[in-house]
């Protein structure tokens, strides 16, 4: 099983600001089954990142993915109020299709 | 548009078992998988299955191997969960999403509480 480890574990940023988030696997995974959630309160997660570094439909391009092997990141540029949520990096390269444990971003 | 509309809140005891539907509409229903996923009160995602709506082939959490059956039917284009054996630490939102491989899951259900309690 891949084991993925988010960090850190909560993050509290202001509007306009930039921010990194971690992702680090337990053994190499394929970039093309990297993929980045957005889970917001009484909503559904959305999916937005894939292969790494694509970003989904809709999905502003103040997000972005990188990474490859081991070591995986979501940046957000330029923070707006609704980024406000927790952020989840999954694996769905081989079962089971492991998530990390989130990252929580508080918007100041 | 794609869409997958789940069924509504359950209230079930301990012991008990659930079972969760997943309607699935707007594409080709067996081209792609299912997964399920469940989010207990303040705790992460927790992906719990795996099943391909194409051949019904299936992969399980090992942790909920014994207790959880996913299944689909093509006429009503439709994908079920079923949980038994229910415990007060099964109480979660669950989730049904659509896998598409490469991409991940791109589409998901709105989810079901799933409430254990005696």
């Amino acid at each position: 099983e891949t084991v993925l480890t988010q960090s850190p574990g909560t993050l509290s940023l202001s509007p306009g600001e930039r921010v990194t988030l971690s992702c680090r696997a337990s053994q190499t995974v394929s970039a093309t089954y990297l993929a980045w959630y957005q889970l917001k309160p009484g909503q559904a997660p959305r999916l937005l990142i894939f292969g790494a570094s694509s970003r989904a439909p809709g999905v502003p391009d103040r997000f972005s993915g990188s990474g490859s092997g081991t070591d995986f990141t979501l940046t957000i540029s330029r923070l707006e109020p609704e980024d406000c949520a927790v952020y989840y990096c999954q694996q769905h390269g081989s079962p089971p299709y492991t998530f990390g444990q989130g990252t929580k971003l508080e918007i100041k | 548009q794609v869409q997958l509309v789940q069924s509504g809140a359950e209230v079930k005891k301990p012991g008990a078992s659930v079972k969760v539907s997943c309607k699935a509409s707007g594409y080709t229903f067996t081209t792609y998988g299912f997964s399920w996923v469940r989010q207990a009160p303040g705790q992460g995602l927790e992906w719990m299955g795996w099943i391909s709506a194409y051949n019904g082939d299936t992969h399980y959490a090992q942790n909920l191997q014994a207790r959880v059956t996913l299944t689909t039917d093509t006429s009503t284009t439709t994908a079920s969960m079923e949980l038994r054996s229910l415990r007060s630490d099964d109480t979660a939102i669950y989730y049904c999403a659509r896998l598409v491989r490469g991409v991940g899951f791109d589409i998901w259900g709105q989810g079901t509480m799933v409430t254990v309690s005696s």
